[in-house]
């Protein structure tokens, strides 16, 4: 099962880029990596997601090395509505078994004025 | 207007009975999920379909049941037999293909018992 790891927390002020990492040691060849992006008491909203090198979007940037076994979600000039907690997710969907549905306890991120 | 429903967005019982939450899409979407989220925690599944008349379970479903009868409608019970049934309850799904790599939550349904 490819279990993830996150940090539990960090903390940023406004404008800054902030890097997220995510370690995935045992990902599968076939395995897709996704981030969302969760309010208190709201459903999770799907950020990004990526297979290799890099993906960028109109909000993130997914950087993936080349043994895959990390992923790193880059979040440009932050503000304070990026104050949120942070999912990856690996997986290959559509999922043929339940327990290959994993998210991790995620990444509190604070941003600060 | 697509999107997912989740009603009722808070819910109090008393210890001992029984509760049906709703889901509602209408996204088309094949699959659809329950999770369980507690203060300060992460996602955990509850139940998992990836069709109609199809569920399975996750790691944490004693407790709960499902049924899948309609596309569009995935409602979980939570019974008397779950133990620690207060919590924040999101809904999901996903479609096909490349679209199956994002899932749609529902703006949950947070569930108080006493």
């Amino acid at each position: 099962l490819a279990k993830t790891t996150q940090p539990i927390s960090m903390d940023s002020y406004e404008g800054q880029e902030v890097n997220i990492t995510c370690s995935h040691n045992n990902i599968a060849t076939n395995d897709y990596i996704t981030w969302y992006q969760q309010f208190p008491s709201q459903g999770p909203r799907f950020i990004i997601q990526g297979y290799k090198t890099k993906v960028t979007n109109e909000v993130a940037s997914l950087f993936i090395p080349a043994d895959r076994k990390s992923s790193t979600l880059s979040l440009p000039r932050v503000s304070l509505s990026d104050t949120a907690v942070y999912y990856c997710l690996v997986g290959d969907p559509p999922y043929s078994s339940a327990s290959k549905i994993i998210f991790g306890s995620g990444t509190r991120l604070s941003i600060r004025p | 207007d697509g999107g997912i429903t989740q009603s009722p967005k808070y819910l109090f019982r008393k210890e001992g009975q029984n509760v049906t939450l709703s889901c509602e899409q209408n996204l088309n979407h094949d699959a659809m999920y329950w999770y369980r989220q507690d203060p300060g925690q992460g996602l955990r599944l509850i139940y998992y379909s990836q069709i109609v008349n199809d569920f399975q379970k996750g790691d944490i479903a004693e407790g709960y049941s499902v049924s899948r009868e309609k596309k569009e409608s995935f409602p979980l019970t939570v019974t008397s037999a779950q133990k620690n049934p207060t919590a924040f309850y999101l809904c999901a799904s996903s479609g096909s293909g490349r679209s199956s790599y994002e899932q749609y939550f529902g703006p949950g349904t947070r569930l108080t018992v006493t």
